[in-house]
């Protein structure tokens, strides 16, 4: 079975402060870790995925396989970045199948 | 690109009623999810088409959900009859297998925002 957890509902960090959003998973086999963000009035989309390597509007994830974590930086937060961000994993082989956490809200203080 | 398209955006029932829902997904993705959002949780498999075959519905509550995806493209969930518990919002996901940038990306529609009275 896959399971992704955010340990946190809530964050609440000031404008300009680092920001770590965790995730922690349960996969037997190697999986693909993605982060997907939902801001206001907004759907669902994909902010970064491991693969890839990227960093997007500032926030990298590192896989790290020995802690099963994937966890969401960003050195300094912006107020634009306020947001649900969920992690989300898919399996390896076969067909996809992408579960995902119970996410957490960032919210930057201005 | 046209995104997922969705619809209704709301809809409020009475228990036991019943309600349907419809998904477009992007043209030429061949797998389709719908997922169950209850407020203050994450997004939950219920069923999980590769055109039109389910693949997975492990998670569908069979006894009152359905789904059906003829002809590999658009798709209708169903719930009937409805109880208090089903208010949630109803997202439809659809992703490419072709290998090419972006497999394995889940593009959703905005969601259908059920309320059951």
């Amino acid at each position: 079975a896959q399971r992704v957890t955010q340990p946190e509902k809530l964050l609440s960090v000031f404008k300009g402060a680092p920001v770590e959003l965790k995730c922690n998973y349960s996969y037997s086999g190697s999986p693909e870790l993605f982060w997907y963000v939902q801001y206001s009035r907004q759907r669902l989309q994909l902010l970064l995925r491991h693969i890839s390597r990227e960093s997007i509007k500032g926030f990298t994830a590192d896989l790290n396989k020995g802690e099963t974590s994937f966890h969401l930086k960003k050195p300094f937060a912006q107020e634009e970045d306020s947001a649900m961000y969920y992690c989300a994993l898919s399996n390896s082989g076969g067909y996809q199948k992408v579960t995902f956490g119970t996410g957490t809200k960032l919210q930057v203080i201005p | 690109e046209a995104g997922v398209a969705q619809s209704p955006r709301y809809k409020i029932i009475e228990k036991r009623q019943s309600v349907a829902f419809w998904c477009n997904p992007i043209s030429g993705h061949a797998t389709l999810y719908w997922y169950q959002q209850i407020l203050g949780q994450g997004p939950k498999l219920l069923i999980q088409f590769q055109n039109n075959g389910v693949v997975d519905d492990s998670q569908l509550p069979k006894d009152r959900f359905s789904a059906e995806r003829l002809k590999g493209v658009d798709s209708t969930l169903k719930i009937q009859p409805a109880k208090l518990e089903d208010s949630a919002v109803y997202l439809c996901a659809s992703s490419s297998t072709s290998g090419g940038p972006g497999t394995g990306e889940l593009f959703f529609g905005e969601g259908s925002r059920l309320t059951v009275l």
